[in-house]
């Protein structure tokens, strides 16, 4: 499975979008890129999930460049309960062995 | 649904000890984890199962023993609870799908030795 890369840290005002970058340059034709979120100390949840195209769901958007070598999650109006801790991966098949690493804290400010 | 359910949610144990942290899927997937996550890091595969009868271990399995007899069932075991053990354990489990691969996520153990 591809290894990926997130900034450490990232704020957003209130109401305002959230733009998280994931960066996951060794990506394979057939890996998708997925993003979950944990939020204090509760199991993660999944987020979206995407091939090559560009995803939106009640919760997101997920935008993969055309080389797939990177990937954005769009959070368009973020809430104080948006605060959590966001993970990006990805991998083909066997989701679990994926390595969730440190992921991204998103703080989101009144 | 229940989906990934675990127990106990809480557990001091002394060193020495043993315990087994339970998990429990009735979605019939066949690809089950174990992780362990320490305040202030992220996930850390302890063990993994792709069916019944099949496990293999992850990134950190010393001091650990898992089995999966049923698909639903894949239980933790803790041999000798160290001080190193305190930790959030999370059971999570997958099935691959055409368009993709969800992994769902029980809510947690949150484990003491002392």
């Amino acid at each position: 499975d591809a290894k990926t890369t997130q900034p450490p840290s990232m704020d957003c005002a209130e109401g305002r979008a959230a733009n998280l970058p994931c960066n996951h340059s060794t990506i394979s034709g057939n890996e998708y890129v997925y993003w979950y979120r944990q939020i204090h100390s509760q199991g993660p949840q999944y987020i979206i999930h995407g091939l090559k195209n560009n995803e939106t769901n009640e919760m997101a958007s997920l935008i993969i460049t055309e080389d797939r070598k990177s990937s954005t999650l769009i959070l368009p109006h973020a809430t104080l309960r948006d605060t959590a801790v966001y993970y990006c991966i990805v991998f083909y098949t066997n989701a679990g062995k994926s390595t969730f690493g440190d992921g991204t804290t998103l703080t989101v400010k009144p | 649904n229940a989906g990934v359910t675990q127990t106990p949610k809480f557990r001091i144990l002394k060193i020495g000890q043993s315990m087994t942290l339970q998990c429990t899927q009735d979605m019939n997937h066949n690809y089950m984890y174990w992780y362990r996550q320490d305040p202030g890091m992220g996930l850390k595969l302890i063990y993994y199962s792709v069916g019944a009868g099949i496990t293999d271990k992850g990134e950190v399995p010393n001091g650990y023993n898992v089995s999966r007899s049923t698909t639903e069932d894949f239980p933790l075991r803790l041999e000798l609870a160290a001080p190193s053990q305190t930790s959030v354990y999370f059971c999570a489990s997958s099935a691959h799908r055409e368009r993709g691969e969800k992994l769902f996520f029980g809510s947690g153990t949150q484990l003491s030795v002392l």
